[in-house]
């Protein structure tokens, strides 16, 4: 998984709690990305960064935030879980001379 | 858990036969195309890519093609393996801002 790590790999969580998702690259690549992949949905992006304090919305954001204050590490973070967050969440990271993203290896994410 | 693969169209092959998955691609300004594989639990595995300027490109076992009049990607496994049964989705972008689109993915099932 291309020294990508996921933290936690996976999570029971109940609705209204506070969640953050942890990804970890030893690459020091400068670009990652959050997505999450359902059923009949594919990947859909959530937030990206393209460096340290330097982040974005993506197609999906509404009720996560993000924060990357190291180059290695990217947090997601669900202020207060919902049903509907219940997913399989990769983290992703590329370099900017390159289009290829390389995943991590998911975090299961279960919202009761 | 519930698998990626679920709601997926599948291809059944043969082991030891060629495999030929296609994708449909909607924006005419992608410039830049990959093939991802996934298997079960696990994160997408970068496979090939593909730019614009080519219409065919070649790896191990493995071949690209790219038909930009009618928007076509197609990935063509040789000798088909039972290690190769997986979701195979392709991904597009335009310009350099790395940001990718994913289609949903066709499920790849190899019979013995």
């Amino acid at each position: 998984d291309a020294g990508i790590t996921q933290s936690p790999r996976h999570k029971v969580t109940e609705t209204g709690t506070p969640v953050t998702l942890r990804c970890h690259q030893t690459e020091n690549h400068r670009y990652m990305y959050w997505y999450r992949q359902d059923p009949g949905h594919g990947l859909r992006l959530i937030h990206y960064s393209y460096g340290v304090k330097d982040t974005d919305k993506g197609e999906v954001s509404d009720g996560y935030s993000v924060s990357r204050s190291k180059t290695e590490d990217f947090l997601l973070t669900l202020e207060s879980a919902t049903s509907s967050q219940t997913s399989v969440y990769f983290c992703a990271i590329s370099e900017p001379s390159a289009g290829e993203q390389y995943f991590g290896p998911g975090t299961r994410l279960t919202v009761t | 858990g519930e698998s990626v693969g679920l709601h997926l169209p599948t291809l059944s092959v043969q082991e030891g036969d060629n495999s030929i998955i296609n994708c449909a691609y909607s924006n005419s300004a992608s410039d830049y195309f990959i093939w991802y594989k996934q298997e079960s639990g696990k994160g997408p595995q970068f496979i090939i890519d593909i730019r614009s300027n080519m219409d065919k490109r070649q790896g191990q076992r493995v071949t690209v093609l790219l038909n930009k009049t009618v928007k076509h990607l197609s990935l063509q496994i040789a000798a088909t393996q039972p290690g190769d049964s997986a979701v195979y989705f392709c991904a597009e972008n335009e310009g350099a801002n790395s940001k990718l689109t994913f289609g949903k993915g066709i499920t790849l099932s190899v019979r013995p």
